[in-house]
């Protein structure tokens, strides 16, 4: 059973710093993989999809890496502003077609 | 091109009493997943459909929850003799392939 972990659960700096965010799973057979962006009350945002072929994308500010073997990915994000503030969730796709989320981090960023 | 639409966005239920939600796909999407996020918990899939057919319901609580996705018209999750513990925010997502897209959500409140 895929089970998708994501550390740390809360996270707080000042604005401008260089951050990374952890996510972990447990079954490297993975078909793709998904960071999202939560904000309070609201639906999900889709940063950026990687697929099990790829190591890594890239977004504005934002670069995630995919380490199959490992069951890892991390969430870069570059130059941190206050409206990045939100809760970020990583998802696995099984290739079955259901998501296995992660339980989030929760960034604060700081003025 | 119109996102996921679902409504309502909150839906207030006394106990008993039965819920509907709403999902209607992105045009041309044709398969449709619902997730339930509870209070301070990640998201847990929940069904999968295709048009007029359950391809994958293993998250679905066995007894008074259901979904369709009929040929004509949205997708619907019902819950029956709703209880406190269905609270929750309930999504909705729709592909036309691996790559899913997520609508705003509903905030169910079981009082």
């Amino acid at each position: 059973k895929q089970e998708v972990t994501q550390i740390p659960a809360a996270l707080s700096v000042p604005e401008g710093e260089n951050l990374v965010l952890n996510c972990s799973f447990t079954d490297s057979a993975i078909y793709n993989l998904q960071w999202f962006r939560q904000d309070p009350g609201k639906g999900l945002t889709s940063l950026l999809l990687i697929q099990s072929s790829q190591r890594e994308q890239t977004s504005g500010r934002l670069n995630a890496s995919l380490d199959k073997s490992s069951g890892r990915s991390t969430l870069y994000i570059a130059a941190s502003q206050p409206g990045d503030s939100a809760t970020y969730l990583c998802a696995v796709n099984t290739g079955f077609q259901k998501l296995v989320f992660g339980t989030g981090t929760r960034l604060l960023v700081s003025p | 091109n119109a996102g996921v639409m679902q409504n309502p966005r909150h839906l207030v239920r006394r106990r008993g009493q039965e819920a509907r939600l709403r999902c209607s796909p992105m045009k041309g999407h044709s398969h449709v997943y619902w997730y339930r996020q509870l209070p301070e918990e990640g998201l847990k899939f929940m069904v999968y459909l295709q048009k007029e057919n359950i391809i994958d319901e293993s998250g679905m609580p066995k007894e008074r929850f259901s979904a369709e996705f009929p040929k004509e018209g949205p997708s619907i999750l019902r819950i029956q003799q709703v209880v406190r513990g269905d609270s929750a925010a309930y999504f909705c997502a729709s592909s036309s392939d691996s790559v899913q897209f997520f609508g705003p959500g509903t905030r169910l409140t079981v009082l």
